[in-house]
């Protein structure tokens, strides 16, 4: 049980550049969601799934596509990198989006991004 | 997304301390959360409260759920070295989660 992992852990893009960030668990977990972290903010909810073939856009969801073709994955798409995307990105997983009690939350260990 | 308030932004803790740090909002949540997020890596639940006025513990954490569901409160108790990190709030509506913008917890020199 690997939990969520994200790939790659780094990465220098220019601007105007295309590139996938990978994101897997390994948990059965039907609720999948991207957040950016920005120095001294919280995190901001970029987009969401809450099944394979189920996405939805969160509070910031410009520039940023994504696709969920099985329960494990979800990518984050970024179509034409900008400066303004520099940040550090992190996955979530949950088995039902927190709406029972017993369920958790797992993040992955993130991604930093630098677009020059 | 919707705004929230969290303070303090940073505080200094000595051990055996017992710290408290809340969040506010203009909005009301169905479900209040609290994380820890240690340097370099990804954010931990600590704690989630699903019922307004709900009081939950986890080990030397508890946190409450605000009546007006407007807000939370965390409490650290006895605190101890590793309980340095930053301290996040998140308040939940319909799948999406919107997030304070964190307490920092250092020990006082």
């Amino acid at each position: 049980n690997a939990g969520v992992t994200q790939t790659p852990k780094f990465q220098v893009l220019k601007t105007g550049q295309s590139m996938t960030l990978q994101c897997a668990q390994d948990m059965n977990h039907e609720y999948m969601s991207w957040y950016r972290q920005d120095p001294g903010m919280g995190l901001r909810l970029i987009h969401y799934s809450v099944g394979a073939g189920i996405t939805d856009q969160g509070e910031v969801p410009n520039g940023y596509n994504v696709s969920r073709s099985t329960t494990e994955d979800f990518p984050l798409r970024l179509l034409s990198a900008a400066p303004s995307q520099t940040s550090v990105y992190f996955c979530a997983s949950s088995y039902s989006g927190l709406t029972t009690s017993t369920d958790t939350q797992y993040f992955g260990p993130g991604t930093r991004l630098t677009v020059l | 997304g919707q705004q929230l308030n969290q303070s303090p932004q940073s505080m200094f803790i000595q051990e055996g301390e017992d710290v408290s740090m809340n969040c506010t909002s203009s909005s009301i949540f169905n479900t209040w959360l609290w994380y820890k997020q240690d340097p370099g890596e990804g954010p931990v639940l600590l704690i989630a409260l699903y019922k307004a006025g709900e009081l939950t513990s986890n080990g030397r954490l508890t946190a409450q759920f605000g009546i007006t569901r407007k807000d939370s409160f965390l409490n650290i108790s006895a605190s101890i070295p590793s309980d340095v990190g930053i301290y996040f709030c998140a308040g939940q509506d319909d799948y999406k989660l919107s997030f304070g913008a964190g307490t920092t917890v250092t020990v006082r020199a």
